[in-house]
């Protein structure tokens, strides 16, 4: 079975600066996808990356990139010019490519920007 | 505009009396889910259908069912609520299986008297 390892509960950052989360799982799959989810207090969850498995570039959205280091099983988010409303709680997850695979999430992260 | 649509935003019942959370969507996605989440913890699939086929997580308890009587609406219902079901009940949706965007809505907080 996979898991998804997401070992930091807490992080806080000052707006503007840069902030990496850190994201480890295991799998013996070789072709599968990842995604990070961002869950801001009392607001629906939405995607904020994803990054399939079988692509060596890193996935990049605006202000926020990937780190992808396949070996090392290790999918780490970084968030660029931090701004107030990046403050939620973001999940690291893993789905495989099968049928009916459902995505499996690390416990979260919860991060605050500060002002 | 709103695309996962979740009613009612709050819900409370009494321990034992059957509830109905309801989504609806607006995207034409072919699979919803329904997850259950506890305070500060990741979301718990409970079940998925993929069109009309249901598949159950295999720790989802007996207690819990679901019925998608067409595209666009997915019920879940607790049949006897237990204090320990107290929670925010998500639904999802994505256009397909393995390696789709879920679009989630704004979920339904349940409360067991």
């Amino acid at each position: 079975a996979q898991t998804v390892t997401q070992s930091q509960p807490e992080m806080s950052v000052q707006e503007a600066e840069t902030v990496t989360l850190s994201c480890t799982y295991d799998t013996s799959e070789s072709n599968y996808y990842l995604f990070w989810y961002k869950q801001p207090p009392s607001r629906q969850m939405i995607l904020v990356i994803r990054q399939e498995a079988y692509k060596q570039q890193n996935a990049t959205e605006n202000r926020f990139s990937v780190n992808f280091q396949k070996a090392a099983k290790s999918f780490s988010l970084k968030i660029s010019d931090s701004q107030l409303g990046d403050t939620a709680m973001y999940f690291c997850a893993f789905q495989s490519p099968g049928a009916n695979s459902k995505l499996t999430f690390g416990k979260g992260i919860t991060l605050s920007v500060r002002p | 505009d709103a695309m996962v649509i979740q009613n009612p935003r709050y819900q409370v019942t009494q321990f034992g009396k059957p509830v109905t959370l309801s989504c609806s969507q607006t995207l034409n996605h072919n699979v919803m889910y329904w997850y259950q989440q506890k305070s500060s913890q990741a979301p718990k699939l409970l079940f998925h259908y993929y069109d009309k086929d249901f598949n159950n997580e295999a720790d989802t308890p007996d207690n819990f069912q679901s019925r998608r009587p067409n595209t666009s609406f997915c019920f879940l219902d607790i049949r006897s609520p237990g204090l320990g079901d107290a929670a925010m009940y998500l639904c999802a949706t994505s256009r397909d299986l393995a390696g789709t965007e879920q679009y989630f809505g704004p979920g339904t907080r349940l409360t067991v008297t």
